[in-house]
């Protein structure tokens, strides 16, 4: 079954710190990799895919089949990261484009 | 442009009482999903509509879960019989057909049953 794994409840750093935000996940297929962001009193928001390659905000993510993990990546972080940070899958561009979601990670950015 | 809107935005019902709660997609877009979302938990999904055929329901919990998108556009998503784990928020999110593009959600409805 797809399943998706975040390990960490919470990151806390402090401002500048590097930020790696671990997911991993299960999955057969060719699956589509996301982040999704929730920023406090806002709606859930698509923060980068793996098929676009972007740096969004300075994030990244590589998707690793071998090791069949995404993990978020920031190499300096700033105060406005600090949010709630979900994985998710989706099977494919041939599917209806469902998610699956990790449990999520808040990431606490200290000044 | 408007967003993904949800209504209510809060829920409170005795156990055994039916609910509905309704979504408002982004104009225009085809796909429709529900997901639940418990406490300290991800979303999770529900069902998934195109146009105003359900094409995915394997997510609903019971068959106290019910949910119509008749014309394609708004939808309801309905709860019969509430019990206590049925507390959640429940989220709408919509997008343009199929798993290339980007779901847009909704604020979702915290649903409280007492």
């Amino acid at each position: 079954a797809q399943r998706v794994t975040q390990p960490e409840k919470l990151l806390s750093v402090f401002k500048g710190a590097p930020v790696e935000l671990k997911c991993n996940y299960s999955y057969s297929g060719s699956p589509e990799l996301f982040w999704y962001v929730q920023y406090s009193r806002q709606r859930l928001q698509l923060l980068l895919r793996h098929i676009s390659r972007e740096s969004i905000k300075g994030f990244t993510a590589d998707l690793n089949k071998g090791e069949t993990s995404f993990h978020l990546k920031k190499p300096f972080a700033q105060e406005e990261d600090s949010a709630m940070y979900y994985c998710a899958l989706s099977e494919g561009s041939s599917n209806t484009g469902k998610l699956i979601f990790g449990q999520g990670t808040t990431l606490q950015v200290k000044p | 442009g408007a967003g993904v809107s949800q209504s209510p935005r809060y829920k409170v019902a005795k156990r055994g009482q039916d609910v509905a709660l309704r979504c408002d997609p982004i104009s225009g877009h085809v796909s429709l999903f529900w997901y639940q979302q418990a406490l300290g938990q991800g979303p999770e999904f529900l069902t998934y509509f195109q146009n105003e055929a359900q094409l995915d329901k394997s997510g609903l919990p019971s068959d106290r879960f019910f949910a119509e998108r008749p014309e394609g556009s708004v939808s309801t998503l309905k709860i019969q019989r509430t019990q206590q784990e049925d507390s959640a928020v429940y989220l709408c999110a919509s997008s343009h057909w199929g798993g290339d593009y980007e779901q847009y959600f909704g604020p979702g409805t915290r649903l409280t049953v007492t």
